[in-house]
């Protein structure tokens, strides 16, 4: 089975600039996440989506943070502009959101890690 | 979510068992416990849950307390390759987010 699918996997942008990142969920799964870890800390969930609807998205940055999930499938996170605080690693993640008696597990991607200068 | 609390770091030497103990004091009874580990570049990665009974993958063994204020994550032969961040984590399954801590830093040594 494919894992979750990100790019690109490194970036360096200056200050101000945009960039977007792509996430392939694994086929199937209906839930899908973004994540920011920044170094020395956990990840910390910036949006998830249920199909292709907004579930959470109240950590997200919205005056500079944008994601989208188009037909339910992939989806895309943008920072416009990127400030030196963003430099992190997006993690995408996706789950197949079972019911809630077996447990839902998260499967993540290997992330995009971000350097802002 | 309940919080958790984790020791910082941990070392154990290679061919050992480690076992990471995680303190959720203010659990509820239909929360769920949640291990996963982050390998140095990588994603975090699922290693087990349970709810109030032991448990036991192929992986390792999660033992939750008869109060299930507390829990361990056993992993019965520690590899080189087990050196990662363990994080616990409490959430109502359902839900399908899991909120982070800062975890256990676990080195394993020859």
């Amino acid at each position: 089975e494919a894992g979750v699918a990100q790019s690109p996997r490194y970036k360096i942008i200056e200050k101000r600039q945009s960039v977007a990142f792509w996430c392939n969920p694994i086929s199937g799964h209906a839930t899908l996440y973004w994540y920011q870890q920044i170094l020395g800390q956990g990840p910390k969930l910036l949006i998830q989506f249920q199909n292709n609807g907004v579930v959470d998205d109240s950590q997200l940055p919205k005056d500079r943070f944008s994601a989208e999930r188009l037909k339910g499938v992939d989806s895309t996170l943008k920072i416009q502009p990127a400030k030196l605080e963003d430099s992190a690693v997006y993690l995408c993640a996706s789950s197949p959101a079972e019911d809630w008696i077996s447990g839902n597990t998260i499967y993540f991607g290997e992330g995009s890690w971000l350097t802002v200068v | 979510d309940a919080k958790t609390t984790q020791p910082p770091s941990m070392d154990c030497a290679e061919g050992r068992a480690a076992n990471l103990p995680c303190n959720h004091s203010t659990i509820s009874g239909n929360e769920y416990v949640y291990w996963y580990r982050q390998i140095h570049s990588q994603g975090p990665q699922y290693i087990i849950h349970g709810l109030k009974n032991n448990e036991t993958n192929e992986m390792a063994s999660l033992i939750i307390t008869e109060d299930r204020k507390s829990s361990t994550l056993i992993l019965p032969h520690a590899t080189l390759r087990d050196t990662a961040v363990y994080y616990c984590i409490v959430t109502l399954s359902g839900y399908s987010t899991l909120t982070f801590g800062k975890g256990t830093m676990l080195l394993v040594s020859p």
